[in-house]
């Protein structure tokens, strides 16, 4: 089945250390985004990239980085630099071509929780 | 500058009862509109979409929208309730048109209960 993973569901952190999300696709995907959501304020969006080798910063790309070295794959480094990274992270990937270009699909989602 | 907003962060009915979550859209342009639906600890998953085709726009799990121009809304409902049905709720605008899918605009989300 086509679908979006991402790894792994639970993530504890200590303060001071970074740590990896993995995100990734075979839904053949161009575009890929990277989003944080807190209680009660929606998905904000922290990075995205349209094309492999190429991203752009969101609105809250503060302390985080990206790659994206294969166009299934996305992973996000939550740094050290993040001063509240305790949330909930989803990635999404859309299409740019064809009909549901609007449309973002989503994976399961990582919980990070900062000890 | 786009933006929406979900009226009420929390609603609550009974079961079989009507459901109706409340979504405003602000878009200078004809905006593209989505529905998703999250359960605990999941991801989005989309529930309806209006494309500019027919106004009135139907979903999965019984759910369906209507875009009315005159009032910039986009309200969700459902005619009956199931207890399946207790999940968070977001509204989304886009441009039309727009093929980088990155001015996705979400609303806060509705969090909707279902009372036996």
């Amino acid at each position: 089945d086509g679908g979006i993973t991402q790894s792994p569901k639970y993530l504890f952190r200590k303060e001071g250390q970074n740590v990896t999300l993995s995100c990734e696709q075979n839904l053949n995907h161009d575009a890929m985004y990277w989003y944080r959501q807190d209680p009660g304020q929606g998905l904000r969006l922290i990075y995205y990239s349209q094309i492999v080798n190429d991203f752009q910063k969101g609105d809250i790309a503060e302390g985080y980085s990206v790659s994206r070295e294969k166009k299934e794959s996305f992973p996000l480094t939550v740094t050290s630099a993040q001063k509240n990274p305790t949330a909930f992270y989803l990635c999404a990937s859309s299409t740019l071509s064809g009909v549901n270009t609007d449309t973002q699909y989503f994976g399961p989602g990582t919980r990070l929780t900062v000890l | 500058a786009q933006s929406v907003t979900q009226l009420g962060s929390h609603v609550s009915v009974s079961e079989g009862a009507l459901v109706l979550l409340r979504c405003n859209y602000s878009s200078s342009v004809p905006p593209y509109l989505f529905w998703y639906v999250q359960y605990p600890n999941q991801g989005l998953q989309l529930l309806l979409k209006y494309t500019s085709a027919a106004t009135l726009v139907k979903g999965i799990n019984g759910f369906e929208a209507e875009f009315k121009k005159s009032e910039t809304s986009f309200h969700l409902t459902k005619p009956s309730a199931h207890m399946s049905d207790a999940a968070e709720y977001f509204c989304a605008v886009t441009l039309s048109g727009y093929s980088s899918a990155s001015k996705i605009i979400f609303g806060s989300g509705t969090r909707l209960s279902i009372r036996p």
